[in-house]
């Protein structure tokens, strides 16, 4: 599988080997985190959330991985497909004061089969 | 489609003239966000909406931008005398409000100044 310990602009794996893309966030006082999937020319698509008080959560092929200490997202796509090519983008947002999201920078993810 | 439609999809018009976007949300969702995307950078926020209030406007929204949403239901983001800096995609997006409160995106309007 691919893995990168710093955030890249763009990563390219075999369909089948494993994605991991990472994101820094930037306020410690955020509590929820979204990381979308967003492809050309249409809108961002929600693929998993995480809440501050867990550390890691399971979805279909996708786990989310936090880590506060170093302000640290990590989001894995098992067996990549070429359907998952696409820009991913991680977002925070402290769910008690405002309800802007405030997006990261994002990854392009190409998918060869 | 239960999910967010934004109409027109795509809108050119000349530098100087009035645009306007329309913004169905989610039904039952009681917030609604506008956010501005230039290519290749993340979403930026604009404002956001619960039911008819609008509660919180970005810098970014400038004295030519208005947004409304007079019934709480669809929202409308009008940009006055459009300069060519205004070019980018303006996307909506809804939320339920609840405690997860996620926020789904639209498709988004892709604006084009000339």
């Amino acid at each position: 599988g691919e893995s990168v310990g710093l955030h890249l602009p763009t990563l390219s794996v075999q369909e089948g080997d494993n994605s991991i893309i990472n994101c820094a966030y930037s306020n410690s006082a955020s509590d929820y985190f979204i990381w979308y999937k967003q492809e050309s020319g249409k809108g961002p698509q929600f693929i998993i959330d995480i809440r501050s008080n867990m550390d890691k959560r399971q979805g279909q092929r996708v786990t989310v991985l936090l880590n506060k200490t170093v302000k640290h997202l990590s989001l894995q796509i098992a067996a990549t497909q070429p359907g998952d090519s696409a820009v991913y983008f991680c977002a925070e947002n402290i769910s008690q004061a405002g309800t802007a999201l405030i997006f990261g920078k994002g990854t392009t993810l190409s998918v060869s089969s | 489609d239960t999910g967010v439609s934004q109409n027109p999809r795509h809108k050119i018009t000349k530098r100087g003239q009035n645009v306007t976007f329309r913004c169905d949300p989610i039904s039952e969702h009681n917030r609604l966000y506008w956010y501005r995307q230039t290519l290749g950078q993340g979403p930026e926020f604009l404002t956001y909406f619960q039911n008819e209030a609008q509660l919180e406007k970005s810098r970014l929204l400038s004295d030519r931008f208005s947004a409304e949403r007079p019934k709480g239901s669809f929202s409308t983001l009008e940009i006055q005398r459009t300069e060519q800096g205004d070019s980018a995609m303006y996307l909506c997006a809804s939320s339920s409000g609840t405690a997860t409160d996620t926020q789904y995106f639209g498709p988004g309007t892709r604006l084009t100044v000339l």
